[in-house]
């Protein structure tokens, strides 16, 4: 079964640009949730996605916004970028119907560098 | 969601067990506790997770105090493999696979 795949895997921006990262979930998993990992701040939710609707949002400008398909796939977008969007963006994927029981598949991520 | 504490680091020999701690002092009867790892370069990765009673699986055992405020990751014979940040959370059965709260984790170094 193929995991979770994120793509790019790097991307360099400059300031002020936009950017869109993809996530395709594993086969059956209907839930996407997408978290920035920095050295200072750890692992940060941005939001989650099921049946194409967002239903749960970090504490996140409204710069990054995201969205699901009907095949489950997600994109997520950072509009005007700044320096401090650098980070490594990841993408989980799990089961729905499982609660709090359901693991976390996440990818590799994407590392995004703004200049 | 609760908040968890974990040491910043902990050390270990190659091919003895190791004993990660987390305490979650305000753990509510509805959290889970789950543990993931982070290798270098890659995504975390789901290692255990359990409720009330102590779990066993092919990666890890998972001991949680009876008061549910702590709980010990153990891995049975560390192998150099084994060097990760280790993340325990809390999850709430809240109907949606609810966002996570993740600390700084331990950092795990394991000596050959």
């Amino acid at each position: 079964k193929a995991g979770v795949t994120q793509t790019p895997r790097y991307l360099i921006k400059t300031r002020g640009q936009q950017v869109t990262l993809s996530c395709s979930p594993i086969s059956g998993h209907r839930s996407v949730s997408w978290y920035q990992q920095t050295p200072g701040q750890g692992l940060q939710f941005l939001f989650e996605y099921f049946s194409e609707t967002q239903r749960n949002k970090g504490n996140f400008p409204g710069r990054f916004s995201g969205r699901q398909f009907s095949n489950s796939r997600s994109e997520m977008n950072v509009s005007t970028l700044e320096l401090g969007d650098s980070a490594l963006y990841l993408c989980a994927s799990s089961l729905l119907g499982q609660g709090a029981t359901a693991p976390l598949h996440f990818g590799n991520g994407t590392r995004l560098t703004v200049t | 969601d609760a908040k968890t504490t974990q040491p910043n680091s902990m050390e270990s020999n190659e091919e003895e067990p190791v004993h990660l701690p987390c305490n979650h002092s305000t753990i509510s009867g509805t959290d889970y506790i789950h543990w993931y790892r982070q290798l270098p370069s890659q995504g975390p990765e789901y290692v255990i997770h359990g409720l009330t009673s102590n779990v066993n699986n092919r990666m890890a055992s998972l001991a949680i105090a009876e008061d549910r405020k702590s709980s010990t990751l153990i891995l049975h014979r560390a192998t150099l493999r084994d060097a990760a940040v280790y993340y325990c959370i809390l999850r709430r059965n809240t109907g949606a696979n609810s966002k996570l709260t993740f600390g700084k984790g331990i950092t795990l170094s394991v000596r050959p």
